[in-house]
């Protein structure tokens, strides 16, 4: 059975800093992984998905690493903003169907 | 272009009560999800649809949950009768036709259910 966790829970650092949000799964038998961001009374919007066969997507300041023989993905903010405070969420598509599993999130909190 | 919508934003419910939740995808998407979050937990899968049909409805918690997609436009999702635990916020999503499986989804900003 695929669980997804992600570390920390909770996150709050100083505008401008680097930071990464880290995801692990526990089966590597994954289609692909998708990073999301929630904003309060928000849907979710898709950022980086990355396919099973690739190891990184870049999206402007982001980037998502993948590494599926350790079931680990990681997204990488730079130079962090008060804009980028959300709920980020990593889901991984399973092989056989189009079900996304999910993790709880993480909550980021930019201080400016 | 407009989004995927969902309808209503809130809705709160007493025990027992009938809710119906709507969902519209964005024009042309022939995949539509229902997802949920309920209080504490992580997002987890209801059903999805390919047109009209259901492709996987593996994630219906029971038979009070009932989905429909008629004419593969706009979806439905009705809870007969609500119980206090189907209370979370509930999440419709589409995309495009499945090419390769890696087609981005688009979310709606969801219907929070609140059964009282």
């Amino acid at each position: 059975k695929q669980e997804v966790t992600q570390i920390p829970a909770a996150l709050s650092v100083p505008e401008g800093e680097n930071l990464v949000l880290n995801c692990s799964f526990t089966d590597s038998a994954i289609y692909n992984l998708q990073w999301f961001r929630q904003d309060p009374g928000k849907g979710l919007t898709s950022l980086l998905l990355i396919q099973s066969s690739q190891r990184e997507q870049t999206s402007g300041r982001l980037n998502a690493s993948l590494d599926k023989s350790s079931g680990r993905s990681t997204l990488y903010i730079a130079a962090s903003q008060p804009g980028d405070s959300a709920t980020y969420l990593c889901a991984v598509r399973r092989d056989s169907n189009y079900q996304l599993i999910w993790g709880a999130g993480t909550k980021l909190i930019i201080k400016p | 272009e407009a989004g995927v919508t969902q309808f209503p934003s809130h809705s709160v419910i007493e025990k027992g009560q009938t809710v119906t939740l709507r969902c519209d995808p964005i024009s042309g998407h022939d995949n539509l999800y229902w997802y949920r979050r309920v209080m504490g937990k992580e997002i987890k899968f209801l059903l999805h649809f390919v047109k009209e049909s259901k492709q996987d409805e593996s994630g219906m918690p029971n038979n009070r949950f009932l989905a429909e997609r008629t004419g593969g436009t706009y979806s439905t999702l009705k809870v007969q009768p609500a119980e206090l635990e189907d209370s979370g916020v509930y999440f419709c999503a589409s995309s495009q036709s499945p090419g390769q499986g890696n087609e981005k989804l688009f979310f709606g900003s969801g219907t929070q259910l609140s059964v009282l």
